[in-house]
């Protein structure tokens, strides 16, 4: 069964230092979304593609966070200085497209801690 | 921002028992989904329930959907050690390209 691939799971870092994530979505899925998770809490949506447009980044941190899918396929996420409060699961997920909405896919997360 | 609620925010129960969860959210929606989330891993899809559907079945899972209350619950039957988790619902609102908003979930504990 086709799976959302992400690395690394887990990155250790310190403050100020910038950091990168990468997600591969199941092939053929048109939409890619990049989420947040605290823990004790649900996910919350950071970035959302559109194949390679971006959609929805309202909740994105714009100032230290970008996102890219260039070729509309795999994505990467970067923070750029992280900070102790960017600590926390980054959850990239896939779903087609269409009236009625799909369930989304989700690979294993990177857990980041920020020292 | 968390549209939904889950309720309650644990639950503990012995294998063979029922389970039920409750989820409550704010705004319109064009469907409602459920995840599973295993202690420090990924989001596993359960069900989606659309907005004109009133229930859904899924194996041991039961899923119904209240719109005029604006509540969704999910009923695990004959619960299983394998379903300790965290359970979340999901909401997906009506405009534009399918946004979910995730609750906070709910922690599930199944003894043996």
């Amino acid at each position: 069964e086709a799976e959302v691939a992400q690395s690394p799971r887990y990155k250790i870092t310190e403050k100020s230092q910038a950091v990168a994530f990468w997600c591969d979505p199941i092939s053929g899925h048109a939409t890619l979304y990049w989420y947040r998770q605290i823990l004790g809490q649900g996910p919350e949506l950071l970035v959302q593609f559109q194949d390679e447009s971006v959609v929805d980044d309202s909740q994105l941190p714009k100032d230290r966070f970008s996102a890219e899918r260039l070729k509309g396929v795999d994505s990467t996420l970067k923070i750029q200085p992280a900070e102790l409060g960017d600590s926390a699961m980054y959850l990239c997920a896939s779903s087609q497209v269409g009236a009625g909405g799909f369930p989304q896919y989700f690979g294993p997360g990177t857990r980041l801690l920020v020292l | 921002s968390q549209q939904g609620e889950e309720d309650p925010q644990a639950l503990s129960i012995q294998e063979g028992e029922n389970a039920t969860m409750n989820c409550s959210y704010k705004t319109s929606i064009n469907n409602l989904q459920w995840y599973r989330q295993n202690s420090g891993r990924g989001l596993v899809h359960l069900i989606l329930i659309r907005s004109n559907e009133r229930e859904k079945h899924s194996g041991r899972l039961r899923v119904t959907l209240d719109t005029s209350k604006k509540s969704s619950s999910l009923l695990i039957t004959a619960s299983r050690a394998a379903d300790t988790a965290s359970y979340f619902c999901a909401t997906a609102t009506n405009t534009g390209f399918q946004k979910l908003v995730f609750g906070t979930g709910t922690r599930l504990l199944v003894s043996p």
